[in-house]
This record gives structure tokens, sequence and C-alpha cells, in this order.
């Protein structure tokens, strides 16, 4: 079964220090994909990242960062220096690949919220 | 582009009536999803299709049906609203390809009461 497991419910830092966020998934598949989602306190969903099971490199954007570790079933991701605006909830989400399945389904963990406080 | 588009934006329905969330998208997407959010659960997936004509049941479906008569459109009907319904209501759409899973694409959610 596919599952996506974010323990932190809620995580607070101060403005400028690094935070990371846990992912864990659970998959059968040797194909899927993993995303990272942010909703800012106006609810919308803004795609972060998109990573294929077949790409183990770590990527970084500007402060954020992602960490794809298949060994321990990991997505986990770093904001570098946050500030107040990164204050939103944070869904990792899983995709197995197959005919009718590219994307179109997504699996969602529960959400961080991170709370950035000036 | 107006990309995903949802209606309403909020609605509040009695217990046993019915309503359709309407979602399209002007993206030639094929594929097309309805996702519920509660407090606490993340996002679910209630319904998606693949291509118009076709539609498959998500994780929590029970309560919904989906149509999928046109690329464009992806309505979402409650049959009899009951208060477990009440929730945020996103609909996603994706292009596909053989090589990567397609971004979804979220339209801003519709937030439904139900009393």
């Amino acid at each position: 079964a596919q599952k996506v497991t974010q323990a932190q419910t809620e995580i607070s830092v101060v403005e400028k220090e690094d935070v990371t966020l846990d992912c864990v998934y659970e998959t059968r598949d040797t194909t899927y994909y993993l995303f990272w989602y942010k909703q800012p306190p106006s609810g919308e969903l803004v795609f972060l990242i998109r990573r294929n099971s077949f790409d183990e490199q770590n990527e970084i954007s500007g402060r954020y960062s992602w960490n794809f570790q298949k060994s321990t079933s990991s997505f986990n991701f770093t904001i570098t220096a946050s500030q107040v605006v990164d204050s939103a909830v944070y869904f990792c989400a899983l995709s197995e690949a197959g005919i009718y399945n590219q994307g179109g389904k997504l699996i969602f963990g529960q959400g961080t919220e991170l709370s950035v406080k000036p | 582009n107006a990309g995903v588009t949802q209606t309403p934006k909020f609605q509040v329905l009695k217990t046993g009536q019915s309503m359709t969330l309407q979602c399209a998208q002007d993206m030639n997407h094929e594929y097309m999803s309805w996702y519920r959010q509660d407090p606490g659960m993340g996002l679910r997936l209630i319904h998606y299709s693949v291509g118009a004509g076709i539609t498959d049941q998500g994780e929590v479906p029970n309560g919904y049906n989906v149509s999928r008569s046109t690329t464009e459109d992806f309505p979402l009907r409650l049959l009899s609203a009951a208060p477990s319904q009440t929730s945020v209501y996103f609909c996603a759409s994706s292009y596909s390809t053989s090589l990567v899973g397609g971004e979804q694409f979220f339209g801003p959610g519709t937030r439904l009461t139900v009393l």
C-alpha cells in the first residue's frame, strides 16, 4: 500500500533559522514520483518540486533544497535562512507510475505546519 | 490561461441537499482529480479521470459522483449532503508523459459547510 508520513505536525522557528521538514513514504512500485506542495494561509496549493524515483540527485532552488534517499524512503525538504513568508503548511505527496497514473493520483502526507516568527 | 477554476468558492448546504461543484481547466490536461482536505488529514483523493469518458474512484468516493464528458470539465456531485462532507474541496489537473509524473495544477478550492 502507498503511504506518506509527515511526522512533524507543527514546527516553529525564528527567522533566519534553517528548518528541515521530514517526509517518509511507502510504496511497492519501483517507479514513482514524489512532490512537495506549499499551502500558504491564503489556502491555495503551490507546487514546489517533483522528483522521480530514478533520480536521487539532491536539488537546490534558492533557499530550498531537497534530499531524496531511496534507501530510507525519505524525501526531506530544507529551508535555509527561513523567512516569515515561508510560514505555511507543507505537504509531501507520492504518485505511483502506471499506464493510467503518471501523476494523476497523489497520496498526500498529513502536512507540516511551519511557523516562522520574526 | 485561466488554469484550473472552481465554482463556487463557498457554499453552505443543509443535510440532504444535493449540489454540484464545478471544475474547469483550459490547459488541455488529460488528468483531472478531486480531493478533499480535512484538518490533520492532508488531502484525500475522491475521484479522478484519465480522460473524457473515463473516471475512477479514489480513496474516499462514497457520497460523490463524477462524470467527464469533455476534456475541460470535471464536475463533482454531492448526492445527499451530510455534515461529514464539510470540507475544502480541490480540483486538480495534470498533463501526462511517459517519462515523468505530471505536475498537478490545483484550483483555488471550494469551502463547503453542511449543516
